[in-house]
């Protein structure tokens, strides 16, 4: 049982070139949730996904773009990369909403570095 | 709006101390309360959670924590440190988005350092 795999786990971009992030669970969970964290401001959510061909808004969505094809793979992309989005990019998966089940824990990928030069 | 504060940005404790992560949260309903846990390199490890009930909450690795919510705080507390807690922990507060949609508000962290 893998959990969140993300891929890569390290890029270098110029800046203005694009790149995909992979998330994989196979957790068969329902929502998805990708996260960027910078030094200083903690994490902060890009883009999450409440099943499998939807996807929504997080707190800092620009700039991103993000596809839920299948249900358990969550793409991130950058159409045109700049050094703002130098970060960690953290993927994570909840099982169902509702606190009060209890279910909605949220499991971690390992996180993709990337750097934008 | 919601948030999470934790004050303390870096920590430094000698192992076998005791240690307290303070965690506070703005937010108008009843909050859901986690502490995560990360270590260099890793993703994000969930520590504990309070969802309601008792306001003492026991976690993995030993650690637990106290809802308050007169002090709207939700402090991480471990009574004798070991080296390998040297980490980064955040604290988050669960929050309704839309319907039943919700997601997580971190705070920016505490980096526990452990010495021998």
């Amino acid at each position: 049982n893998a959990g969140v795999t993300q891929t890569p786990k390290f890029r270098v971009l110029k800046t203005g070139q694009s790149m995909t992030l992979l998330c994989a669970q196979d957790m068969n969970h329902e929502y998805m949730y990708w996260y960027r964290q910078d030094p200083g401001m903690g994490l902060r959510l890009i883009h999450y996904s409440v099943g499998e061909g939807t996807t929504a808004k997080g707190e800092v969505p620009d700039g991103y773009n993000v596809s839920r094809l299948k249900k358990q793979n969550f793409l991130l992309g950058l159409e045109s990369a700049a050094p703002s989005q130098t970060s960690v990019y953290f993927c994570a998966s909840s099982y169902e909403p509702g606190w009060d089940s209890g279910a909605n824990v949220l499991t971690f990928g390992a996180g993709s570095r990337l750097t934008v030069l | 709006a919601q948030s999470v504060t934790q004050p303390d940005i870096h920590i430094t404790v000698s192992e076998g101390a005791s240690l307290e992560l303070r965690c506070n949260y703005s937010y108008g309903a009843t909050p859901y309360l986690f502490w995560y846990v990360q270590s260099p390199g890793q993703g994000l490890q969930l520590l504990l959670k309070y969802f309601s009930g008792d306001t003492l909450v026991q976690g993995i690795k030993g650690f637990e924590a106290e809802f308050k919510r007169s002090q709207s705080s939700f402090n991480l507390r471990k009574p004798s440190v070991h080296w390998s807690d040297a980490a980064e922990y955040f604290c988050a507060v669960g929050v309704l988005i839309t319907g039943n949609t919700d997601k997580l508000i971190f705070g920016t962290g505490t980096r526990l350092q452990v010495f021998p």
